[in-house]
């Protein structure tokens, strides 16, 4: 069966950087993209950007491009997200998400468990 | 850049009630390419709808999903317990995507 485990939560200092993994199972890594989406406590979902697993190209959204990196290595099935220069609205669930329907800006079918990041001084 | 706006930003229903939640996109969706997902407390996003109409595997019958161009609707035909959560809908089919604000339908 399909499984996204991500890494635990964590505490970031203002500043700092993050990055979170994303170890897909269950099926082929490199058929399907990887998004990610975070959640804001007690708000709503916003996407972040994507990476196609097979190339390597990736996709962010407007409002991180030039703070969030998307790699991911294909020798053990897993997406990372980095996100620098953290503030205190960076305080989110960090979703890793495949985009299922068979092209890679599809819905998506799978998500991580979703680690809690908490930036903090 | 699209934007989607749902509505009511809050819904409250008993068990056994109808649900009519609506996702209105500020262009017209390419090829109906809209989703709609629950998040219950404390977990993940699931996938109820996609292409505006089509149930997602395991999802029951009762979960509906309808409209096209700018205005697209999810229907609870009767609430039950467990259905009682956010609800959001989701363009795709671009390089971008996007959320709507969700909808949270609560026990009246």
């Amino acid at each position: 069966q399909v499984q996204l485990v991500q890494s635990g939560a964590e505490v970031k200092k203002p500043g700092a950087s993050l990055k979170v993994s994303c170890k897909a199972s269950g099926y082929t890594f490199t058929d399907y993209y990887m998004h990610w989406v975070r959640q804001a406590p007690g708000q709503g979902l916003e996407w972040m950007g994507w990476i196609n697993p097979h190339s390597g190209g990736t996709y962010y959204a407007w409002k991180f491009q030039g703070r969030v990196t998307i790699t991911r290595d294909t020798s053990i099935n897993t997406a990372f997200m980095e996100l620098s220069s953290l503030r205190s609205d960076d305080t989110a669930v960090y979703y890793c998400t495949r985009a299922g329907g068979g092209f890679g800006e599809s819905f998506f079918d799978y998500w991580g468990q979703g680690p809690l990041v908490t930036v903090s001084s | 850049e699209i934007v989607l706006t749902q509505s009511p930003g809050t819904l409250s229903l008993s068990p056994g009630e109808r649900a009519t939640l609506s996702c209105r996109a500020s262009q017209s969706v390419y090829a109906n390419y809209l989703a709609w997902y629950q998040q219950r407390p404390g977990q993940a996003p699931r996938l109820l709808i996609y292409d505006a109409s089509r149930r997602a595997t395991g999802i029951p019958d009762r979960f509906s999903g309808s409209g096209s161009g700018t205005d697209f609707t999810l229907t609870i035909s009767r609430l039950e317990p467990e259905d009682f959560a956010v609800y959001y809908c989701q363009l795709y089919g671009s390089s971008r995507s996007t959320f709507g604000q969700g909808t949270k339908v609560e026990i009246k």
